[in-house]
């Protein structure tokens, strides 16, 4: 099985930042990787496939990079409604979600 | 409109059963391979079981295996979940989670509201 390991699991930041929240994969998925966006009391939603594309209706303040093992989510300028928690999730081999990342406010 | 509703959730004794139904609308659900993913409460997301748009692949994630099966009816734009020897640690909300391939091993891109599932005496 593929282990994902989100760091860190908390992140204190302020309207305006530059936020980055990082996943590592124990073996390389390529670039299988998504992320998603969740509120409290709602479904998750996706924001990142494939790595580094971009969700449609999804903001452009939202980016994701990595390959292999490595991967970054980053939010640009933080806005209100960016406090969420992020959590992502590998589809090379079934299915595997990090154990999330929790963006509170400063 | 993309719509994906859950059902069926509930609470259920130890080591009984619960079928969960997830009716989905607004698009061609026979071409779409769909998943089950839970969320115990206060906990993140795990996968639970995958299927694909012609059921001819069905993945179950290892804590599940041999207790949960998957399965769809495309006439009936409708995915399943039934549930057997349910134990505490199966207490989650399942969300139905549509992905945008006809195979098996995708990201999600839309999910229901979930439904409930406690399993205590």
């Amino acid at each position: 099985d593929i282990q994902m390991t989100q760091s860190p699991s908390t992140l204190s930041a302020s309207v305006g930042d530059r936020v980055t929240i990082t996943c590592r994969a124990s073996r390389s998925v390529s670039t299988w990787l998504a992320w998603y966006q969740q509120k409290p009391g709602k479904a998750p939603k996706v924001v990142i496939y494939d790595a580094s594309n971009l969700q449609s209706g999804v903001p452009s303040r939202f980016s994701g990079s990595g390959s292999g093992t490595e991967f970054t989510l980053t939010i640009s300028s933080l806005q209100p409604d960016d406090f969420a928690t992020y959590y992502c999730q590998q589809y090379n081999s079934y299915s595997t979600f990090g154990r999330g990342t929790k963006v509170e406010i400063k | 409109e993309v719509q994906l509703v859950e059902s069926g959730g509930g609470l259920v004794k130890p080591g009984g059963s619960l079928r969960l139904s997830c009716a989905a609308s607004g698009f061609t659900f026979s071409s779409y391979s769909m998943n089950w993913v839970r969320q115990a409460p206060g906990k993140g997301l795990e996968w639970v079981s995958s299927i694909s748009s012609t059921s001819s692949q069905i993945h179950h994630a290892d804590p599940v295996k041999g207790r949960f099966t998957i399965s769809r009816d495309n006439a009936k734009n409708s995915l399943y979940l039934q549930m057997n020897s349910l134990r505490a640690e199966d207490t989650a909300v399942y969300y139905c989670a549509r992905s945008p391939t006809s195979v098996t091993g995708s990201y999600r891109d839309y999910w229901g509201q979930g439904t409930l599932v406690t399993v205590s005496s």
